[in-house]
């Protein structure tokens, strides 16, 4: 069955390490999400790709990167991880933007020391 | 700009008693509203969509939800709860702008009783 994935599921870091979250694909997705939800703020968009070397900042986007090589993968990067980032990271993806539908991934849960 | 507030941030019912999460939304334009399931450690699936037809919606699992223009409302309904309905719902919008990012609520928790 086609499926979206996210590695690794947990992440310690301490403060100031780079860290890549991966996202994996396999419906041949265009549009690919990555959210990160926090109590109290449901889910924020921090990055989107509607396309192969297309990415877009969304309304968290300060201190995150994505990069879009192919269809099914959109890793996204802390660069300089800080302990406001502690979350847990949703990728999401559809075919569709005007259905409305994602297609979440199970979730990622970084906390920065 | 288009953003969805949920009245309440917990709510409890007994088994076998309806559900009520509320949810209003605010948009210049005729929106489109969503209600999304999370249950414990797993991602989020869609549970109804309104996009403009039939006012009330119905979702998976026994789920309604009724757009209310004069009242700014989406609220999901349930009339009897299950233990298995305990899980954490989102009601959402989505942009008018070309590319149509949803904008999430913060969420209701949704706990059972037996």
């Amino acid at each position: 069955d086609a499926e979206i994935t996210q590695s690794p599921r947990h992440k310690i870091t301490e403060t100031g390490r780079q860290v890549t979250l991966a996202c994996h694909q396999t419906w041949n997705h265009n549009n690919m999400f990555w959210y990160r939800q926090d109590l109290g703020h449901g889910l924020r968009l921090i990055h989107y790709s509607y396309g192969v070397q297309d990415t877009n900042k969304g309304e968290v986007s300060d201190g995150y990167s994505v990069s879009r090589s192919n269809t099914e993968d959109l890793p996204l990067t802390l660069e300089s991880a800080a302990s406001s980032q502690t979350s847990v990271y949703f990728c999401a993806s559809t075919r569709d933007t005007n259905t409305g539908e994602l297609f979440f991934g199970e979730g990622s849960r970084l906390t920065v020391l | 700009a288009q953003s969805v507030t949920q009245l309440d941030s917990h709510v409890s019912v007994s088994e076998g008693t309806p559900v009520l999460l509320r949810c209003n939304y605010s948009s210049s334009y005729s929106p489109s509203l969503f209600w999304y399931v999370q249950h414990p450690n797993k991602g989020l699936q869609l549970l109804l969509k309104y996009t403009s037809a039939a006012t009330l919606v119905k979702g998976i699992n026994g789920f309604e939800a009724e757009f209310k223009k004069s009242e700014t409302s989406f609220h999901l309904t349930k009339p009897s709860a299950h233990m298995s309905d305990a899980a954490e719902y989102f009601c959402v919008v989505r942009g008018d702008t070309g590319r149509r990012a949803l904008t999430f609520g913060s969420g209701t928790r949704l706990q059972v009783q037996p």
